[in-house]
């Protein structure tokens, strides 16, 4: 699997736009990208996924640039309860090992008032 | 909304006692998984399950077994608890083969002294 690369962490004002960098230059065709945030004290949660397309959902959207090899994620108007660890995962699906999670360090995402 | 349950969400045992950790899903999914978070070293896959009395090991499975009987329930075994063992355990589940996102509980906090 593709690796990637996050910043440790980043601040963002309340109200205002999350942007959080992945970077996955090994990224291969058959891999997609998805996002996944751990709020402190809770299990990892799901927040959108893509392979190539931008996907936007109730929760952000996804930006994947033309080439694949890095994606963002938007939390449009961030709130306080988005203070979480944000985990950019590539996973090829198509074989026996998508079934399986990775994550590595993460964005420690903090939103400030 | 899918529920995942673990049975305690804190944990203190001893060296050499056997531990049960208990996850429940209500949801009918297919795939459950164990994994174990621990700083700087992100998630890591245990045993996962894609079926009834199916198990496949994961990345780290030594001094782990996994027990599922019954569909909604995956039980995580640590023969003879150590402090290397001293970790956060998170089970997820997901519904085979359509779905990509796992769903996870929140987690047992398991202390080995």
């Amino acid at each position: 699997d593709a690796k990637t690369t996050q910043p440790p962490s980043m601040d963002c004002a309340e109200g205002r736009a999350a942007n959080l960098p992945c970077n996955h230059s090994t990224i291969s065709g058959n891999e997609y990208v998805y996002w996944y945030r751990q709020i402190h004290s809770q299990g990892p949660q799901y927040i959108i996924h893509g392979l190539k397309n931008n996907e936007t959902n109730e929760m952000a959207s996804l930006i994947i640039t033309e080439d694949r090899k890095s994606s963002t994620l938007i939390l449009p108007h961030a709130t306080l309860r988005d203070t979480a660890v944000y985990y950019c995962i590539v996973r090829d699906l198509n074989n026996n090992a998508g079934n399986m999670l990775t994550f590595g360090g993460g964005t420690r995402l903090m939103v400030k008032p | 909304d899918v529920k995942v349950t673990q049975s305690s969400r804190y944990l203190v045992k001893r060296t050499g006692e056997k531990v049960f950790l208990e996850c429940v899903q209500d949801m009918d999914h297919e795939n459950m998984f164990w994994y174990r978070q621990d700083p700087g070293l992100g998630l890591r896959l245990i045993y996962f399950s894609y079926d009834v009395k199916m198990k496949e090991k994961g990345d780290i499975p030594e001094g782990y077994s996994v027990s599922r009987e019954k569909k909604e329930r995956f039980s995580l075994i640590l023969e003879s608890a150590s402090t290397n063992q001293t970790s956060m355990y998170l089970c997820a589940s997901r519904n085979a083969p359509a779905r990509i996102e796992q769903f996870f509980g929140p987690g047992t906090r398991l202390t080995v002294l």
